[in-house]
């Protein structure tokens, strides 16, 4: 299996430009997270899908926020516009479902820097 | 509201040696908490969960973490440190009202040779 796959690895864009990442969950796992990771903040959850339907998104900062799933194998975090302050390394998770076994599947993260 | 703490930034053990890594929990209820450790610039990783059951728990790449119920806690150990253990090692906790995983600040572990 090819795990959790996240694109672009690294992005780096000027303040007020839309930025969009992308995430594949393992193929079966019915859960999708996006987290968010900064020195000053830790690991933050933005918010989670159960089968392709948004369940809690109010860790998502704000309306410049949005996140869409839609299929079961596809996920994207939209930032626009984007500021300095949204630098961070932005991840996706996929699991059967927390009821579980509580256990995630990271990504490999999208390091994301406003200039 | 369910919750974890990691009293340290960072741990520093010598090649070798036992190593621990803290972490104690507040929850309502019984808690599901976890171990997750991060590798530079990659994801997290599952090491390893506490549900119920035995209060030691073998997990992957020779840890072992203890839940004390009486204490709180759920001290992440091994009894031999490798160099390659150096990375960033994140204590969680299944909310059971809104089944976030509920993750703590992280602690550094660095192995010394």
């Amino acid at each position: 299996d090819a795990g959790v796959i996240q694109s672009p690895r690294h992005e780096v864009t000027e303040m007020g430009q839309e930025v969009t990442l992308r995430c594949k969950p393992i193929s079966g796992h019915d859960y999708l997270f996006w987290y968010r990771q900064t020195m000053m903040r830790g690991l933050e959850l933005l918010i989670y899908f159960n089968n392709n339907v948004p369940i809690d998104d109010s860790g998502m900062p704000e309306d410049r926020f949005s996140a869409k799933m839609p299929n079961a194998s596809f996920s994207t975090l939209k930032i626009q516009p984007s500021e300095p302050r949204d630098s961070a390394v932005y991840f996706c998770a996929s699991s059967t479902g927390p009821r579980d076994t509580g256990e995630l599947f990271f990504g490999e993260g999208s390091r994301l820097t406003v200039l | 509201a369910q919750s974890v703490a990691q009293p340290e930034d960072q741990v520093n053990v010598a090649e070798g040696n036992p190593l621990t890594v803290k972490c104690t929990y507040s929850v309502s209820g019984n808690p599901y908490l976890f171990w997750y450790v991060q590798y530079p610039n990659r994801g997290l990783q599952f090491l390893l969960k506490y549900i119920t059951g035995d209060n030691l728990v073998k997990g992957s790449y020779g840890f072992e973490a203890e839940f004390n119920k009486s204490q709180t806690s759920f001290h992440l150990k091994k009894p031999s440190a490798l160099v390659s253990d150096s990375a960033l090692y994140f204590c969680a906790v299944r909310d059971i009202d809104t089944d976030k995983l509920i993750f703590g600040t992280g602690t550094r572990l660095q192995v010394f040779p």
